[in-house]
C-alpha cells in the first residue's frame, strides 16, 4: 500500500520562506494536491496539478514534485498561514484516494 | 458559484446508522465524482470513498466496506453517504468534496462542503 508521510509541525518566520513536504510511493506517477485547513473550517484547495493556484489562493503559495516528494513552498509567510497542510494524491496500484497525515504550520 | 451544501448535525447512539446529505449546485452534477472524506476530532483527514458522476459506481476504502454506501439522486444533485453500525470512534466531521482531475495524472478536491458533526454516544 502506498501511504503518504509529512512532518507533523513546521514552524517560520513572519516573512520567511517555508516548504512542507509530503512523501510516498503514490507520487512516482501522480500529482499532489494541497488543502489548508483553519481552525473550525473546511479544507480549501490551495495547489493542484504540476503547479497550479486555484483563484483566491496567493501567488506566494508554489507547489514542486520530484521522484517520491511534493513540497508546497510559501514563500514570505504571512500571519493568516498559520494552518494545518495536508496533501492528497491517488494510489494507483490500490485503486484509492489518500491524505498525509497533515502538517501544523506555526508562524513565528 | 460551485457549492456544497451538507445536512446537519447529527447525534446517534452505538449500533445505530446516519446518513448525511451534501446538495451540489453550480455546476453539472453529472459530469463530476463525489469524495467523502471523514475528520475525527484533532485528528488528520481521512479519506471514505466515492461515487461515480452517475451514480453507478461506488469505490469504498477498504476499512469502511461493508458499513458505508454512498448513493446520489441526480434529479436533485445530492449525493447521500450513510454509515451504519456506529461506535463512539466514528464520531467525527464528515465532508463531501467534488472531484476534478485532469490528463496530467492529478486529481484534486473543490469545493468541500461545509462538514457535518456526527456525534455517536450512548
Amino acid at each position: 500500500s502506498s501511504e503518504l508521510t509529512q512532518d507533523p509541525a513546521v514552524s517560520v518566520a513572519l516573512g520567511q520562506t517555508v516548504r512542507i513536504t509530503c512523501q510516498g510511493d503514490s507520487l512516482r506517477t501522480c500529482y499532489a494536491s494541497w488543502y489548508q485547513q483553519k481552525p473550525g473550517q473546511a479544507p480549501v484547495l490551495v495547489i493542484y496539478g504540476k503547479n497550479n493556484r486555484p483563484s483566491g489562493t496567493p501567488d506566494r503559495f508554489s507547489g514542486s514534485n520530484s521522484g517520491n516528494t511534493a513540497s508546497l513552498t510559501i514563500t514570505g509567510a504571512q500571519a493568516e498561514d498559520e494552518a494545518d497542510y495536508y496533501c492528497y494524491s491517488r494510489d494507483r496500484s490500490a485503486n484509492r484516494w489518500v491524505f498525509g497525515g497533515g502538517t501544523k504550520l506555526t508562524v513565528l | 458559484q460551485v457549492q456544497l451544501v451538507q445536512s446537519g448535525a447529527e447525534m446517534k447512539k452505538p449500533g445505530a446508522s446516519v446518513k448525511v446529505s451534501c446538495k451540489a449546485s453550480g455546476y453539472t452534477f453529472t459530469r463530476h465524482y463525489m469524495h467523502w472524506v471523514r475528520q475525527a476530532p484533532g485528528q488528520g483527514l481521512e479519506w471514505m470513498g466515492l461515487i461515480n458522476p452517475t451514480g453507478r459506481n461506488t469505490n469504498y476504502a477498504q476499512k469502511f466496506q461493508g458499513r458505508v454506501t454512498m448513493t446520489r439522486d441526480t434529479s436533485t444533485s445530492t449525493d447521500y453517504m450513510e454509515l451504519s453500525s456506529l461506535r463512539s470512534d466514528d464520531t467525527a466531521v464528515y465532508y463531501c468534496a467534488r472531484d476534478i482531475s485532469d490528463a496530467t495524472s492529478s486529481w484534486w478536491l473543490d469545493p468541500w462542503g461545509q462538514g457535518t458533526l456526527v456525534t455517536v454516544s450512548s
